[in-house]
């Protein structure tokens, strides 16, 4: 069965960190995306990378970075983690076609 | 910018009720729109839709595309208890240039079915 595998379920982090996100996926897809689901919001588009050592801003891309050396790994940096970033994240992958996604099961990070 | 627009932003039905989730949206070129179910985990694939009034069907869910109102339904008829999740909207819209298939999506909406 295809997969995206984020590397945490939970993670409790202090003010100030810095916070690693891992994303793996195992269909040789190109695209990869970060996204963040808050209540009322939906998901928002963090980053994006379309190939190896590529990425795109997203919609609300400020406060983090992203990180694609490998075609099945992208990972999201956040640089001095805030108690505004606390949220789900969402990793997802797909052809570089489109026709959707394949998602992770999330990240649920607190900054405390 | 694209966006995507979903109502309600949540329903609370019983058991047997039929439910219809909204999804509007403007987006520079339209190539598809989609709908994923999100329960504890990862959303789930429902449906893709590219062709205006040409009806998917799975069982009791079903979803009808209007490109030129620019709008999609997700109904659900005998509504169960494990219907309960986040219903999705999102659409795959080329801004002027290679989108690479990246989605926008709604806000969702939040389905609470009782016994």
């Amino acid at each position: 069965d295809v997969k995206v595998t984020q590397s945490s379920r939970y993670l409790v982090k202090r003010t100030g960190e810095k916070v690693f996100l891992e994303c793996v996926q195992d269909m040789d897809h190109e695209n990869m995306f970060w996204y963040r689901q808050d209540p009322g919001l939906g998901l928002r588009l963090i980053y994006f990378s379309y190939d190896v050592k590529m990425k795109e801003k997203g919609d609300i891309p400020e406060g983090y970075s992203v990180s694609r050396e490998k075609k099945e790994r992208f990972s999201l940096i956040l640089e001095s983690a805030s108690t505004n970033q606390t949220s789900m994240y969402l990793c997802a992958s797909s052809l570089l076609s489109g026709r959707g996604y394949t998602f992770g099961s999330g990240t649920r990070l607190t900054v405390v | 910018e694209d966006k995507v627009v979903q109502s309600p932003l949540s329903l609370v039905v019983h058991e047997g009720d039929t439910v219809t989730l909204n999804c509007s949206y403007e987006v520079t070129n339209f190539r598809s729109l989609l709908w994923y179910k999100q329960e504890k985990k990862a959303p789930t694939f429902l449906f893709m839709l590219t062709s205006s009034g040409i009806e998917k069907k799975s069982g009791r869910l079903s979803s009808i595309l209007d490109k030129k109102e620019l709008f999609s339904i997700l109904n659900i008829t005998a509504t169960q208890t494990g219907d309960s999740a986040i219903y999705l909207c999102a659409v795959d819209g080329n801004a002027g240039g290679t989108s690479y298939g990246k989605l926008t999506f709604g806000q969702g909406t939040i389905l609470t079915v009782h016994p």
